[in-house]
């Protein structure tokens, strides 16, 4: 089965500290994206990330950081110095081969973070 | 450039009545995605189409719900007698022919509730 796991449901920190969000995959395709999303309080999707399979390099952009690691399958995310504006529900999503040779997005559950000032 | 719409952004339904959702892709893009984010859930696929032609419908409730992307005019998303347990929140996404997810673009999603 293909699939995402965020194991962490909810994580609460004070303002500044780093944290990193787990998430691990099932697939059976050889090619396939990772990616994250963030959902802020007022709903709509924010793209953050996207990963080829077949490129494994880490990956920072500000605060943020990105560890692929294809041996166990994670695609972790952390945010270092965390601030009240990155409190979200955090999402984790990997693509799968259609019917008709597309793709869709399998998501997991979401992981809600929480910073306090 | 305007980026994937959906309206309306919020939708009130009584039981039993109709709800129409519809999307606008991104300009040049003809797949769509409809995605279902339950309450406190992640969002699962239910359909993939293209221009007149359903793909891959296998994230669809068998009943009360389709799908169409025609010809002209936006992708619509159609709930027959809804229930309570349809509310939920409806994204769509678009991608152009050569693009796949890898390029797919979510609109800011419409919010159903049902009363």
């Amino acid at each position: 089965a293909q699939k995402v796991t965020q194991a962490q449901t909810e994580i609460s920190v004070v303002e500044k500290e780093d944290v990193t969000l787990d998430c691990v995959y099932e697939t059976r395709d050889t090619t396939y994206y990772l990616f994250w999303y963030k959902q802020p309080p007022s709903g709509e999707l924010v793209f953050l990330i996207r990963r080829n399979s077949f490129d494994e390099q880490n990956e920072i952009s500000g605060r943020y950081s990105w560890n692929f690691q294809k041996s166990t399958s994670s695609f972790n995310f952390t945010i270092t110095a965390s601030q009240v504006v990155d409190s979200a529900v955090y999402f984790c999503a990997l693509s799968v081969l259609t019917q008709g040779g597309s793709e869709k997005l399998v998501f997991g559950k979401g992981m809600k973070l929480t910073v306090n000032p | 450039n305007a980026g994937v719409m959906q309206n309306p952004r919020h939708l009130v339904r009584r039981r039993g009545q109709e709800a129409r959702l519809r999307c606008s892709p991104m300009k040049g893009h003809s797949h769509v995605y409809w995605y279902r984010q339950l309450p406190e859930e992640g969002l699962k696929f239910m359909v993939y189409l293209q221009k007149e032609n359903i793909i891959d419908e296998s994230g669809m409730p068998k009943e009360r719900f389709s799908a169409e992307f025609p010809k002209e005019g936006p992708s619509i998303l159609r709930i027959q007698q809804v229930v309570r347990g349809d509310s939920a929140a409806y994204f769509c996404a678009s991608s152009s022919p050569t693009g796949g997810a890898g390029t797919q673009y979510f609109g800011p999603g419409t919010r159903l509730l049902v009363l």
